[in-house]
């Protein structure tokens, strides 16, 4: 069975500081990874995946994860926030190939103060 | 830019009275999921569907729940006899390619028992 653990439950950082929001997964197959977004009172957006290939993935506001099969690890990185960047983020694993669920974290709120 | 709608946003219905989830997925996406969110917890699995039938199930969607694809683009969740603890965000999702894609998400139907 796969399962995900968000190490921080909570990240409070300063606009412009670097955050780092950390994900380790276990599987024993192939997984794809995902990071979701979900800003308050709103659904869940996919921020970043990583299928296959280079391990470094990038999002479109700036984010990235990177993907290290040894550590089992995704972590999701962005050297600048801003306060529009305050939400709960989700990392989520899925058996790669076929139908497969979503396995997400607990997830972890990033504050973001001015 | 296509987007899975649900309906209502919130609903609030007695403990014992059936309730139906809308969702209607993006119109090309072939796999369909529900997904639950009670209120400071993780997101958790309950369902997918796949050309016409269940594919895969968590052991929270017990004999009180269903899904069902009525017409080709509505995709339904019922809950037959609802307890105080199905309390919860429900989400919809689907996807073009099950894991191998992104899953678009629903903004979710607010449930509430009393």
């Amino acid at each position: 069975a796969q399962s995900v653990t968000q190490l921080d439950s909570q990240v409070p950082v300063f606009e412009e500081a670097p955050v780092e929001l950390r994900c380790n997964y276990s599987s024993s197959v192939s997984v794809y990874l995902f990071w979701y977004v979900q800003y308050p009172n709103q659904g869940l957006q996919l921020l970043l995946k990583y299928l296959s290939g280079s391990t470094l993935v990038e999002s479109i506001n700036g984010f990235e994860a990177e993907f290290n099969k040894s550590q089992t690890s995704f972590h999701l990185r962005k050297p600048s926030v801003h306060i529009s960047d305050t939400a709960e983020y989700f990392c989520a694993v899925s058996l790669s190939g076929g139908y497969n669920k979503l396995i997400f974290g607990a997830g972890t709120r990033l504050a973001v103060h001015p | 830019e296509p987007e899975v709608t649900q309906t209502p946003s919130h609903q609030v219905t007695q403990m014992g009275q059936e309730v139906i989830l809308r969702c209607v997925p993006i119109s090309n996406h072939l796999y369909f999921y529900w997904y639950r969110q009670i209120l400071g917890q993780k997101v958790e699995f309950l369902v997918s569907f796949y050309n016409n039938e269940i594919s895969e199930k968590s052991e929270i969607f017990d004999d009180q729940f269903s899904v069902e694809r009525p017409d080709g683009s509505n995709f339904t969740l019922k809950i037959r006899s609802t307890k105080l603890e199905d309390s919860a965000m429900y989400f919809c999702a689907s996807s073009e390619n099950g894991g191998a894609t992104e899953a678009f998400f629903g903004q979710g139907t607010r449930l509430t028992v009393v």
